[in-house]
């Protein structure tokens, strides 16, 4: 059982430039979370996600991010006009059903020149 | 989430045992405690959890105080590897979907 796939693993864009970062969660998992990590700091919850819905943004910065999560395909965090404080590792987890564990992905190092 | 404290930072021998303390004061009845690490450049990695009796796993062990206001997270025999950031994150079982809401863990430095 393939655990969870984030890409790209890092990720280099200019300011003003959009990212897309994305998360494969594991298999039969339909809950996905999304946290960033500044450098030297700890993780912050973004979103919460279920397949065609978002149930928590309460961590989403108001304006330039958004997230997404189809009814195929991988889950989608989507930064526009990226300025250099969004330089951060993002991870994404997804949600076991047994103990309601989260399994992290191994993150996308997105960094702003 | 209930708040959690620990220290920022431990150091260990490796192969000697580990304990790494958590308090977490204000814990309501339905409060699991759960244990994630973190190594270097790595996501989170889950490792135990409890509510009220010990836990054991391949990983480690959780004890729990009898009064749940406090729990320690031990690793039997350090290695190289279990140097890490580990977080004690309390999850309201009424909530257990919702986020992990991760402080600041202790950073746990193992020395050969």
């Amino acid at each position: 059982n393939a655990g969870v796939m984030q890409n790209p693993r890092h990720l280099v864009r200019r300011r003003g430039q959009e990212a897309r970062l994305r998360c494969s969660p594991m298999k039969g998992h339909s809950h996905v979370y999304w946290y960033r990590q500044l450098p030297e700091e700890g993780l912050k919850f973004m979103v919460y996600l279920q397949k065609e819905n978002i149930i928590d943004e309460s961590g989403m910065p108001k304006e330039r991010f958004s997230a997404e999560f189809p009814k195929e395909g991988p889950s989608i965090l989507r930064i526009q006009q990226v300025v250099r404080g969004d330089s951060a590792a993002y991870f994404c987890a997804s949600r076991g059903s047994i103990y309601n564990e989260q399994f992290f992905g191994p993150g996308t190092r997105l960094t702003v020149l | 989430d209930a708040k959690t404290t620990q220290p920022n930072s431990m150091e260990s021998n490796e192969e000697e045992p580990v304990h790494l303390p958590c308090n977490h004061s204000t814990i309501s009845g339905t409060d699991y405690i759960h244990w994630y690490r973190q190594l270097p450049s790595q996501g989170p990695e889950y490792v135990i959890h409890g509510l009220t009796s010990n836990v054991n796993n391949r990983m480690a062990s959780l004890a729990i105080a009898e009064d749940r206001k406090s729990s320690t997270l031990i690793l039997h025999r350090a290695t190289l590897r279990d140097a890490a950031v580990y977080y004690c994150i309390l999850r309201d079982v009424d909530n257990a979907g919702n986020m992990l809401t991760f402080g600041g863990g202790t950073r746990l430095m193992v020395k050969p």
